[in-house]
């Protein structure tokens, strides 16, 4: 069955880059779009922003700025940066496949990676 | 503050009935788009409970159903069990700004 397995630095300081990666096993890359959501401890979930195989991106317009999801399909892997973080980027970061819905605006996610705690903290 | 609206928490016997409610506006679900929920276990990533207001996964018992009505929508839980304990998500997307896919708050079953 498909997984998702996600990994990345755990501890950063102010300003610095985050970077999480996402890498897809069992099942088809090129179909999906492919999403990063993440999740404030004690808080709800936000939508970061998903990505093709081609590298058609759409982003959340609150973090575009400061986001950039790239993919590897040579490796099946898609990629996280976010920049410039401050202690309000503290979250479980998830990785999710997005599954194709009628229109655009109704896709849903299906299958999701199990999450990485990434902690901004001078 | 989150564009849907869920009520923070609900609960209920074992065996009984409980809804979840998920409020949007104009932009969201009131526009027509399609409304998901998911079930996030203590300590795990969230998991797909309805998709398209009403359609359950296969593997999701048919005691968790959804619908949809004007800018609201709902998730229903009957027989409830001590394993449906959890935090309940609705999703939808918003054309608001440039357009987002929301989530609403959550809201945290207890089960008594």
């Amino acid at each position: 069955q498909v997984q998702l397995q996600q990994w990345g630095a755990g501890l950063l300081k102010p300003s610095e880059t985050l970077s999480l990666k996402c890498a897809v096993y069992g099942g088809s890359f090129s179909g999906y779009y492919w999403s990063w959501i993440r999740q404030p401890p004690g808080k709800g979930l936000e939508w970061i922003g998903e990505i093709n195989h081609s590298g058609s991106t759409n982003y959340n317009p609150s973090l575009k700025s400061r986001v950039t999801i790239s993919v590897d399909t040579s490796k099946d892997q898609f990629s996280l940066k976010l920049r410039s973080v401050t202690a309000a980027d503290t979250a479980v970061y998830y990785c999710a496949r997005v599954q194709l819905w009628f229109g655009a605006q109704d896709w849903y996610f299906d299958l999701w990676g199990r999450g990485t705690l990434v902690t901004v903290s001078s | 503050q989150s564009v849907l609206t869920q009520p923070p928490s609900v609960s209920g016997a074992p065996g009984q009935t409980v809804t979840v409610s998920c409020t949007g506006s104009s932009s969201n679900i009131g526009a027509g788009y399609d409304v998901h929920w998911y079930q996030q276990l203590p300590g795990t990533a969230p998991k797909l409970l309805i998709y398209g207001n009403n359609n359950r996964p296969s593997g999701v018992p048919d005691r968790f159903s959804g619908s949809k009505s004007g800018s609201s929508a709902s998730l229903a839980i009957t027989g409830l069990q001590a394993e449906d304990e959890a935090d309940y998500y609705c999703q939808s997307y918003d054309s608001s700004l440039s357009g987002s896919r929301v989530f609403g708050g959550g809201t945290k079953l207890t089960v008594l």
